[in-house]
This record gives structure tokens, C-alpha cells and sequence, in this order.
């Protein structure tokens, strides 16, 4: 099994709603990363755990909010966003600490902010 | 400039022609990754290389670590093949961190 597992696929919100994206994989990863990618753009990374920590945080803004309850699932708390966050959010996975560390991508949550 | 420069940025061809898509980055790496991106979002990994050449099905890819450059290759396309097709450099002192290129959008007509 080499699936990452993000949902909801489609998020519609308001911008004083709280909403939440989850990503899930069963591979055995203990790193897992969120990306932002806006159209026509490559993904940009926001937050990356490593052994549940969070190791990069590329400065972003606190209205988003991870969580990696456990080694299996990596959440996105999201919080008063802006329509400029509208992008499609990227979760991948991979095992860290190997030379070649192939990131397997889930299908990503299309968010639309209003 | 970009740690990571692709090109070219769109690129349409025909079916059946050889398609070629050029990597070039200024880090140090551990790997580089070619992705593939198709139209509703999702990423799949087509192949991460260090060294040499790869090759899956009518796919290629070959990197060249001194001269920092890695193409990627399509034999015989198809228009199944249009794609964004993303190469990534994996750093070599944080093997969690990657550097992606802007991506090259290929349309193959049939």
C-alpha cells in the first residue's frame, strides 16, 4: 500500500469558519509533509513532521495550524483564512533518515475560500 | 534565480514524438525527483535517480551530477502523457526538505 489518503477532497469555507484537512498513510512513514500549491505554481512546503515533531516550519501564518496525533495521520487546522489561501494543500509522506527519500503525494484537498 | 530551473515551461507536441524535459539546479543534493501532475491534483513519483540513468516503460531519465542536470525523456508519447512533469531536488543536508522546479506543462496532440 503506497497511498496517501487526504480528505475532504473538496473544501468550500467562509472566512470565520474552522475547518480541518486530514491526510492519512499506512506505510510505515515516520515524516510527513503539507504543501500549498497555487495554480500554474510547484508546491510550496509549509510544515513538515519528523517522528511526530515538527522539524521545518516555513513560516507560515498561525491561522493555519498543524497536528500529527500519531505517526499514521497528519491534520491541517485551519482558522479565519483569506481568499488568497485558496490553493490546492498537498499532503505527502516518506520515511526519513534514508538517503533516497521518496515523498508519495496524496491527491490533495481543493480549498476555496470566500 | 531559482535553486531549481526547468524548461521549457510548456511544451506541445505530437503524438508519437520524442519528448525532452530539462532539469537544471545550483544546491547540493542527496537525489532529484521527476513528478508528474495531471490536471485535478494529484502527484505521483516517477522516478528519484543520484546517479546514471533510469528507465520505466517509455520513460527515461538521466542526471549528471557534476554538470548539476537531469533530463527526463518520453518515448513514443501519447496524448495520455499531457501532464505538468515537476522535478524536485532533494537537499543533502535535510533529506526532508525539497527544492521544486516551476514545472513543464506538456500537451500531446494526437
Amino acid at each position: 500500500d503506497t497511498e496517501v489518503t487526504q480528505t475532504p477532497k473538496h473544501l468550500v469555507m467562509g472566512m470565520t469558519n474552522k475547518k480541518s484537512l486530514k491526510c492519512e498513510q499506512h506505510m510505515g512513514h515516520r515524516a510527513m509533509y503539507w504543501y500549498k500549491q497555487k495554480a500554474k505554481k510547484p508546491p510550496e512546503l509549509m510544515f513538515v513532521y519528523s517522528y511526530e515533531k515538527l522539524s521545518i516550519n516555513e513560516s507560515v501564518p498561525s491561522r493555519f495550524s498543524p497536528e500529527c496525533p500519531n505517526s499514521s495521520l497528519l491534520n491541517l487546522h485551519l482558522h479565519a483564512l483569506q481568499p488568497e489561501d485558496s490553493a490546492l494543500y498537498l499532503c505527502a509522506s516518506s520515511q526519513p533518515g534514508l538517503a533516497k527519500n521518496i515523498q508519495y503525494f496524496g491527491a490533495g484537498t481543493r480549498l476555496s475560500v470566500l | 534565480k531559482n535553486e531549481v530551473e526547468q524548461s521549457p515551461q510548456n511544451l506541445t507536441a505530437q503524438e508519437g514524438e520524442f519528448i525532452t524535459i530539462n532539469c537544471s539546479y545550483s544546491v547540493g543534493i542527496s537525489a532529484l525527483h521527476w513528478l508528474q501532475q495531471h490536471p485535478g491534483g494529484g502527484i505521483v513519483s516517477l522516478f528519484m535517480l543520484s546517479s546514471g540513468k533510469k528507465k520505466h516503460g517509455r520513460l527515461i531519465a538521466t542526471i549528471n551530477i557534476q554538470e548539476k542536470h537531469s533530463s527526463l525523456h518520453i518515448t513514443a508519447s501519447h496524448p495520455r502523457d499531457s501532464a505538468v512533469y515537476i522535478c524536485a531536488a532533494l537537499l543533502a543536508y535535510n533529506n526532508n526538505d525539497m527544492r521544486f522546479g516551476a514545472g513543464t506543462r506538456l500537451t500531446v496532440k494526437p
